[in-house]
């Protein structure tokens, strides 16, 4: 079991870049979820996949925001023409069923300047 | 409406106290799970602890246990004789069998607990 693994760790860049991230979920889930987490506040859901399927997208999630998951593996996250707002850590989870601990990575800061 | 919510932001403890930090969850469904994680300075969030809905007998798994009641919606957490690297944020988790967002985990704010050598 090699976990959750997410990249970059880190990301810069400047307002109104685009910029994506990847997660690679355990490889026998098949559930992949993404979350965003800000200073002092627990992690809030954005999207989920079962497979390949995006089943379900939060209202924070707003067009800028797109994610795919090719193949039911990894997945990815793109911001486009991002904004101050969007400076948080966002956290990859997977897992085998409901009701099983989804299993999070380190997850991607995204600092914007 | 918040549907955790951990009223404590911070807590500090002597090493060697046992220390309980405080969950409320809401929520219409009759089956549903609670968690615990706990998310070290390094960032990642590790999962402790699991309960679903219908099994309120509380246990222990070493130095960390847990009071469930359904009667107050609480999942209540205790470490017992802390230690330092306990220092971490914990957060509580619920997640609903009724759902169209597969299932998403909705995370409490987090309690801080700072553990003092």
């Amino acid at each position: 079991d090699t976990g959750v693994s997410q990249n970059p760790r880190h990301k810069i860049t400047k307002r109104g870049q685009n910029v994506t991230f990847r997660c690679d979920p355990i490889s026998e889930h098949n559930r992949l979820y993404w979350y965003r987490q800000t200073l002092g506040q627990g992690p809030e859901f954005l999207t989920y996949f079962q497979n390949e399927a995006q089943l379900e997208k939060s209202r924070l999630l707003s067009d800028r925001f797109s994610a795919e998951r090719p193949k039911g593996s990894f997945s990815t996250l793109e911001i486009q023409r991002t904004e101050q707002g969007d400076s948080a850590m966002y956290l990859c989870a997977s897992s085998l069923a409901w009701g099983q601990p989804q299993h999070f990575g380190d997850g991607t800061r995204l600092s914007i300047l | 409406a918040q549907k955790v919510t951990q009223a404590q932001t911070e807590i500090s403890v002597v090493e060697k106290e046992d220390v309980t930090l405080d969950c409320v969850y809401e929520t219409r469904d009759t089956t549903y799970y609670l968690f615990w994680y706990k998310q070290p300075p390094s960032g990642e969030l590790v999962f402790l602890i699991r309960r679903n809905s219908f099994d309120e007998q509380n246990e222990i798994s070493g130095r960390y246990s847990w009071n469930f009641q359904k009667s107050t919606s609480s999942f209540n957490f205790t470490i017992t004789a802390s230690q330092v690297v306990d220092s971490a944020v914990y957060f509580c988790a619920l997640s609903e069998a009724i759902s169209n967002t597969g299932n998403q985990f909705y995370f409490g704010t987090g309690t801080s607990l700072t553990v003092i050598p």
